[in-house]
């Protein structure tokens, strides 16, 4: 099976730009996850999405968004980008809504904010 | 809230020697507990989990864990070290009384192996 393919790999932005991040799961797996990857704060959850709804949220503003299709494709969006959202984005994906799964992380989006 | 720590921000051991990278953690209820490896530029691998059962738990490439409730502890082992292992390990937990797929981080420990 593939893994989890995240898009783009890289992405250069300038401050108050938005951004839309791609995730496609592992076939078969319904629940995508969001997390954000940075030097200072580590890794840290955005959101949780299963059969097209958000099942679970992090401590992030609202300028993170995201949302999942109906083939649990998953996209995230930051809008009015800032400096600190500079980070590696990972999706990961687990075959369900449930605590005792595993998740599967994708290679990441690199984001740079300029 | 659910948390974790890894006291050591790097972890030096020499070619197939024995190595342990620390995992403690804090949740509510009972812990689901998890291991990840990162290379540079890369995403997360997944090495090992502990849900329930035998508290040594054997995971990828020749790693394991041991849970140990009393305190509360899960560190990851292996008992001959190679140079391709040095990488970023980080160790997660999901509190058992919250649903869905959230994992806790630590801060991950870098891991040099040397030759």
């Amino acid at each position: 099976k593939a893994g989890v393919t995240q898009t783009p790999r890289y992405l250069i932005k300038t401050r108050g730009q938005q951004v839309t991040l791609s995730c496609s799961p592992i076939s078969g797996h319904r629940s995508v996850s969001w997390y954000q990857q940075t030097p200072g704060q580590g890794l840290q959850f955005l959101f949780e999405y299963f059969s097209e709804t958000q099942r679970n949220k992090g401590n992030f503003p609202g300028r993170f968004s995201g949302r999942q299709f109906s083939n649990s494709r998953s996209e995230m969006n930051v809008s009015t980008l800032e400096l600190g959202d500079s980070a590696l984005y990972l999706c990961a994906s687990s075959l369900a809504h449930n605590n005792q799964e595993t998740q599967y992380f994708g290679p990441g989006t690199r984001l740079l904010v300029l | 809230a659910q948390s974790v720590a890894q006291p050591e921000d790097q972890v030096n051991v020499a070619e197939g020697n024995p190595l342990t990278v620390k995992c403690t953690y804090s949740v509510s209820g009972n812990p689901y507990l998890f291991w990840y490896v990162q290379y540079p530029n890369r995403g997360l691998q997944f090495l090992l989990k502990y849900i329930t059962g035998d508290n040594l738990v054997k995971g990828s490439y020749g790693f394991e864990a041991e849970f140990n409730k009393s305190q509360t502890s899960f560190h990851l082992k292996k008992p001959s070290a190679l140079v391709s292992d040095s990488a970023l390990y980080f160790c997660a937990v999901r509190d058992m009384a919250n649903a869905g797929n959230m994992l806790t981080f630590g801060g991950g420990t870098r891991l040099m192996v040397k030759p």
